[in-house]
């Protein structure tokens, strides 16, 4: 069973930075492309970005609104993906979801909030 | 850039009859090298996270009820649920997946 933990999230001021952290379990994880997808409270779903496996090259994507501030890392021996968010704002407030998937979001843990606020 | 629009934004329908949801792109996403149309459909219910329904544009996946369907190419998608039941409540939504993925904004379905 594919089973995706995320956690780190909370409370931090604007222009601050957060980890979050992405536990992987139930897949070849060292093969997968690694996805985070936020949610505003009640707004859709927003494509943050992603990680290729080393394999593809281990790159990164970013959508534009995060693009230069939100990074992405994984560790292999760990299975886990993590995303680093810094220069917070307060539009960044969201549910943080990490998927499984190139670009298709096969599985999705439950999510960790962060809230952006002084 | 694409755009994804969805229409409806919401739509109430009875038990046991069909929700129709259209999904269209600014720009075509059939990528004929690969001969398929890089869109996906989700479920999200209230309270919970996204699942994946189907993709390219019409596979369902494993375990998805055969009342859900895709269908469309090119800039227009439609997500059909047909015999709609009680647990189908919840926010659709499109995505196209290739080069930087794009989720819709989501159609309400309710009873």
């Amino acid at each position: 069973e594919v089973l995706l933990v995320e956690s780190g999230g909370g409370l931090v001021n604007p222009g601050g930075s957060l980890t979050l952290s992405c536990a992987a379990s139930g897949f070849t994880f060292t093969k997968a492309w690694m996805a985070w997808v936020r949610q505003a409270p009640g707004k859709g779903l927003e494509w943050v970005g992603r990680i290729k496996n080393k394999a593809d090259d281990g790159t990164t994507d970013y959508a534009a609104p995060v693009k230069g501030r939100f990074s992405i890392v994984r560790d292999d021996s760990k299975n886990m993906v993590y995303l680093h968010l810094n220069s917070l704002k307060t539009e960044d407030t969201a549910v943080y979801y990490c998927t499984v998937g190139a670009g298709l979001c096969d599985y999705w843990g439950r999510g960790t909030r962060v809230t952006v606020s002084s | 850039d694409i755009v994804m629009t969805q229409s409806p934004d919401s739509l109430s329908v009875s038990l046991g009859e069909r929700a129709t949801i259209n999904c269209k792109s600014s720009q075509n996403i059939y990528y004929s090298s690969k001969n398929k149309s890089y869109l996906a459909w989700y479920q999200q219910k209230p309270g919970q996270s996204p699942k994946l329904l189907l993709y390219w544009a019409s596979t369902r996946k494993s375990g998805v009820p055969d009342r859900f369907s895709g269908s469309g190419s090119g800039t227009n998608f439609t997500l059909t649920i047909t015999n709609l039941q009680a647990e189908d409540v919840a926010v659709y939504y499109c995505q196209h997946f290739y080069g930087t993925p794009l989720f819709g904004p989501g159609t309400k379905v309710d009873i």
